[in-house]
């Protein structure tokens, strides 16, 4: 069975630090992985999704990198804003054919304080 | 994002009764998804649709059903809402089973 792990639970970085968020699964077999931000409640607004023949995506002042081998995926976050402050979900569609679901993390909760 | 409206956004209903919830997309994706969100769970597929009428059960779909009459339309309903139901329900669409998911807004259930 798929699992998502998100470590940590709640990150708090100053202002315009570059930072790493961390999602790790424990089935290699995926399709894609797709990283989502939500805000307290709101929905989930995706950010990137990353197919699972692709090693990284960027947009913007996020990239994000995928090693399937390893079972991990990282979100790189440049220069830090405060608007940036949200709970980040990763969630990883497995490879089992036919299977529809995402399975989701449990989240990292970001604080950029000014 | 993909158009998606969820309907209500918050409801608050007794043990017992039935309550429908709707998912509303203007983009014509193919699949259509119901999650429910809960601490300490995160979020947990409840059924999926990947076409008019062609639905599917998801991991924690006991006490729930769904319709698709129309592309555009996932209605999800529980049949007799029980408490443990009181949750954060989100609607995801996606055109293709490995394109970008998108999400709604999520409708807020409290079952008393």
């Amino acid at each position: 069975k798929q699992e998502v792990t998100q470590i940590p639970a709640a990150l708090s970085v100053p202002e315009g630090e570059n930072l790493v968020l961390n999602c790790s699964f424990t089935d290699s077999a995926i399709y894609n992985l797709q990283w989502f931000r939500q805000d307290p409640g709101k929905g989930l607004t995706s950010l990137l999704l990353i197919q699972s023949s692709q090693r990284e995506q960027t947009s913007g002042r996020l990239n994000a990198s995928l090693d399937k081998s390893s079972g991990r995926s990282t979100l790189y976050i440049a220069a830090s804003q405060p608007g940036d402050s949200a709970t980040y979900l990763c969630a990883v569609r497995p490879g089992d054919q036919g299977a529809q679901k995402l399975v989701f993390g449990q989240g990292t909760r970001l604080t950029i304080n000014p | 994002d993909a158009g998606i409206t969820q309907s209500p956004r918050h409801k608050v209903t007794e043990t017992g009764t039935p309550v429908t919830l709707r998912c509303h997309q203007t983009e014509n994706h193919r699949y259509m998804y119901w999650y429910r969100q809960d601490p300490g769970h995160g979020l947990r597929l409840i059924h999926y649709s990947y076409g008019v009428k062609d639905t599917d059960k998801g991991e924690v779909s006991d006490g729930y059903s769904v319709s698709r009459s129309k592309t555009e339309d996932f209605l999800l309903t529980l049949e007799s809402a029980t408490s443990s139901q009181t949750s954060v329900y989100f609607c995801a669409t996606r055109q293709g089973p490995d394109t970008e998911a998108f999400f709604g807004q999520g409708t807020r259930l409290t079952v008393v």
